[in-house]
């Protein structure tokens, strides 16, 4: 059981916009920042967005972070076939005194 | 251009230990924490825990104290994953991030990951 809670799956067709939430607590998100991770199948994950809305080094635009209270969201605008993949949102978690994941989503574009 | 290469995928027996290597380049080695994560098969991502090569400070995850010991050398800007007395549940694949700029703990770089299969 992930600390942070995602859907297990998303799904959209080529030039969609799909979001994903990230649901935690006052220990984590409610009091530090998220971090989002992409993982394409069979590669090592990739820092996606950071700092809630902040894009990491070549990340397009098309992605997005938000954050509210103890929630959190990427957005992934103009959808593409190779978005498909797995999707993390991660947090430093004060009580447990380290970062904690979400048990990811797969994107899958129809 | 910052690189984190580990080392190849390992088949190892119940009760054997194990040192995976992660070689840094591209960047102040000493002044990054590398974090390692898991994955098991067909699962999610879990922080296993970090170290900071600067002065060797480690930092466990809970679910993974004293299962694990973090080292790094700084004269090859490596860092080691070890793992001892391996159980099936033990296969996985591992990796090692840099733990990036500010206080956001965000793993901004990685190493392309070490399979790691227990199997009798």
């Amino acid at each position: 059981q992930s600390v942070l809670t995602q859907p297990p799956s998303a799904s959209g067709t080529p030039g969609q916009r799909v979001t994903i939430s990230c649901s935690g607590s006052s220990s984590n998100i409610g009091s530090h920042t998220v971090n989002w991770y992409q993982q394409l199948p069979g590669t090592a994950p990739k820092l996606l967005i950071y700092s809630n809305n902040q894009w990491a080094s070549g990340v397009p635009d098309r992605f997005s972070g938000s954050k509210s209270g103890t929630s959190a969201s990427l957005a992934i605008s103009g959808l593409q076939s190779e978005d498909e993949g797995d999707y993390y949102c991660a947090a430093w978690d004060g009580r447990l005194s380290g970062p904690v994941f979400g048990g990811g989503t797969k994107l899958t574009v129809l | 251009e910052v690189r984190l290469v580990q080392s190849g995928a390992e088949v190892k027996e119940p009760g054997e230990s194990l040192k995976i290597s992660c070689k840094a380049s591209g960047y102040p080695f000493s002044s990054y924490w590398i974090a390692w994560v898991r994955q098991m098969p067909g699962k999610g991502l879990e922080w296993m825990g970090m170290i900071y090569p600067g002065n060797s400070d480690t930092r466990h995850s809970p679910a993974f104290q004293g299962q694990v010991t973090m080292l790094v050398d700084k004269s090859i800007t490596t860092a080691y994953l070890q793992l001892s007395s391996l159980k099936a549940s033990d296969t996985a694949m591992y990796y090692c991030a840099r733990v990036g700029p500010g206080t956001g703990y965000q793993f901004d770089n990685w190493g392309q990951g070490t399979l790691v299969t227990v199997s009798s």
